[in-house]
C-alpha cells in the first residue's frame, strides 16, 4: 500500500536549471497538494488541485508550475531554479472536502546551488 | 497576526508527565482542524481530527475552543516515543480544500 509517492527523494540543482518533481498516490483521492517546509516558516501552500482537471495557486506559487495529469499524479515543475527555492517539497493528497485530512508524501529535498 | 500559530517549544518533558499544545488560528470562518505529527526529517502524519464535541484517541485529547479561536492537544503519560513535532492544520472556509498549516511545537520526552 504506497499511498503518496514523490520522485527524487534528493536533487541538487544549479541556479536557471529545471526540474520537475513528481507524485502519484494510489488511494483514489480526489484532491492534491504541493506544500514546501523551511525552517520556522513550517509549511506553506504552492499550489493545489482539488479535483482532475482543476488547479489553483496556493501562498507561495511564484516561479512554480503544476501539472494535474490524471487523478492520480500531479507535478510540480520548477522552470528556472533559484536558491530562494531550496526547501523540502511535500505532495499530498487527500479525499476532498473539509473533513478530510492530507496523506504526505516523503518528501523532496531539494538544494539550489 | 498570522493565520495559525504555535509555541515552536520544545516543550521537554518526564515520561509519564501530562502536556498541553495549543493552536491559534486568526479566522472565525476557519471550519475543521486537524493535528498531525511530523519526525525529524520525515513527512508529517495525520494524528487526529478536532471536532467541536472533543474527541479522544487513547493518550491523546483533541479539543476546539471557537469562542476564543484555538485548538489544543493533550498528551496523557508521554512516552519516549511521543518526540516529534505536532503540527496544527486549519481549514480557512469558503469553501476551499485547501489547509493552512502553524509551523509546529516541538516535544521532547525525557528519560
Amino acid at each position: 500500500n504506497a499511498g503518496v509517492t514523490q520522485t527524487p527523494k534528493f536533487q541538487v540543482l544549479k541556479t536557471g536549471q529545471s526540474m520537475t518533481l513528481q507524485c502519484a498516490q494510489d488511494m483514489n483521492h480526489n484532491s492534491m497538494y504541493w506544500y514546501r517546509q523551511d525552517p520556522g516558516m513550517g509549511l506553506r501552500l504552492i499550489y493545489y488541485s482539488a479535483s482532475e482537471g482543476t488547479t489553483d495557486k496556493g501562498e507561495v506559487p511564484n516561479g512554480y508550475n503544476v501539472s494535474r495529469l490524471n487523478k492520480r499524479e500531479f507535478s510540480l515543475r520548477l522552470e528556472s531554479a533559484a536558491p530562494s527555492q531550496t526547501s523540502v517539497y511535500f505532495c499530498a493528497s487527500s479525499e476532498g472536502g473539509v473533513d478530510y485530512g492530507y496523506t504526505f508524501g516523503s518528501g523532496t529535498r531539494l538544494t539550489v546551488v | 497576526r498570522k493565520e495559525v500559530e504555535q509555541d515552536p517549544g520544545p516543550f521537554n518533558v518526564p515520561e509519564g508527565a501530562t502536556v498541553a499544545f495549543n493552536c491559534t488560528y486568526s479566522n472565525s470562518a476557519s471550519q475543521s482542524f486537524f493535528w498531525y505529527r511530523q519526525d525529524c526529517r520525515k513527512e508529517p502524519k495525520l494524528l487526529m481530527s478536532v471536532y467541536s464535541s472533543g474527541n479522544e484517541d487513547g493518550r491523546f485529547t483533541a479539543q476546539l475552543n471557537r469562542a476564543s479561536q484555538y485548538i489544543s492537544l493533550l498528551i496523557r503519560d508521554s512516552k519516549l516515543s511521543d518526540s516529534a513535532t505536532y503540527l496544527c492544520a486549519v481549514n480557512p472556509g469558503s469553501g476551499t480544500y485547501k489547509y493552512i498549516f502553524g509551523t509546529g511545537t516541538r516535544l521532547k520526552v525525557l528519560a
